[in-house]
């Protein structure tokens, strides 16, 4: 059973630019999460997917946005880069959805940095 | 709002030496407490949790406490092998949160033979 995956890897970019990165949950769950790690910090939340929809935000600006597949994959894209945005960016998945808590399975995470 | 204050690192030490890391936290509501654990190359993994007051997680012996009247969970290990080495990040979650995840900064361990 493949966990969380995430493409790509590793992705340059310049500023001002737009970047799409992409996960695949853990087989059965339906809630993708996503974080931002800059380096030599904690993650951050992002943002929460389930039914499709944007289900809870953190204090990220309108550049990061969304979207949830009906095979519950999702993407994470960012406009209008910043130097700022350079950072690890981790994709969670979990079943449920609803308001108790399930564990959250990582992925390894795709490493941007903006030039 | 929500934070998690953890012992910045980087903490080395010697093959079976105890380990403490410490951890606090500040929350509206009640929260769940968790330890995550990052080792080289991976992603996190969660190491153990504890929901409600006094309870004791445990993992692989690690153990936390949740103390609600010092409002910490404090992570420790009896017996540290360089296996151990990893970044260990404390992490909490409100009852009801949708599972938006506080983290700390994060607590590197370097254990040495």
């Amino acid at each position: 059973d493949a966990g969380v995956t995430q493409s790509p890897t590793h992705l340059i970019k310049t500023r001002g630019q737009q970047v799409t990165l992409r996960c695949s949950p853990k087989s059965g769950h339906d809630t993708v999460s996503w974080y931002q790690q800059a380096l030599g910090q904690g993650p951050q939340f992002i943002f929460q997917y389930y039914e499709e929809e944007e289900r809870q935000r953190g204090n990220f600006p309108d550049r990061f946005s969304g979207h949830q597949f009906p095979n519950y994959s999702s993407e994470l894209n960012v406009n209008a880069l910043l130097l700022g945005d350079s950072a690890l960016y981790l994709c969670a998945s979990s079943s449920g959805g609803g308001s108790s808590y399930n564990e959250q399975f990582f992925g390894p995470g795709t490493r941007l940095t903006v030039l | 709002g929500d934070s998690v204050t953890q012992m910045e690192g980087p903490v080395t030490l010697s093959e079976e030496a105890f380990l403490t890391i410490n951890c606090t936290y500040t929350a509206t509501g009640y929260p769940s407490l968790f330890w995550y654990v990052q080792y080289p190359g991976e992603g996190l993994q969660l190491l153990l949790k504890a929901t409600k007051a006094d309870d004791k997680g445990s993992n692989k012996g690690f153990e936390a406490t949740y103390r609600k009247e010092t409002t910490s969970f404090h992570l420790e290990k009896g017996s540290v092998q360089v296996s151990d080495s990893a970044v260990y990040f404390c992490a909490l979650n409100i009852d009801g949160g949708y599972q938006k995840v506080t983290f700390g900064i994060g607590t590197k361990l370097q254990v040495i033979p």
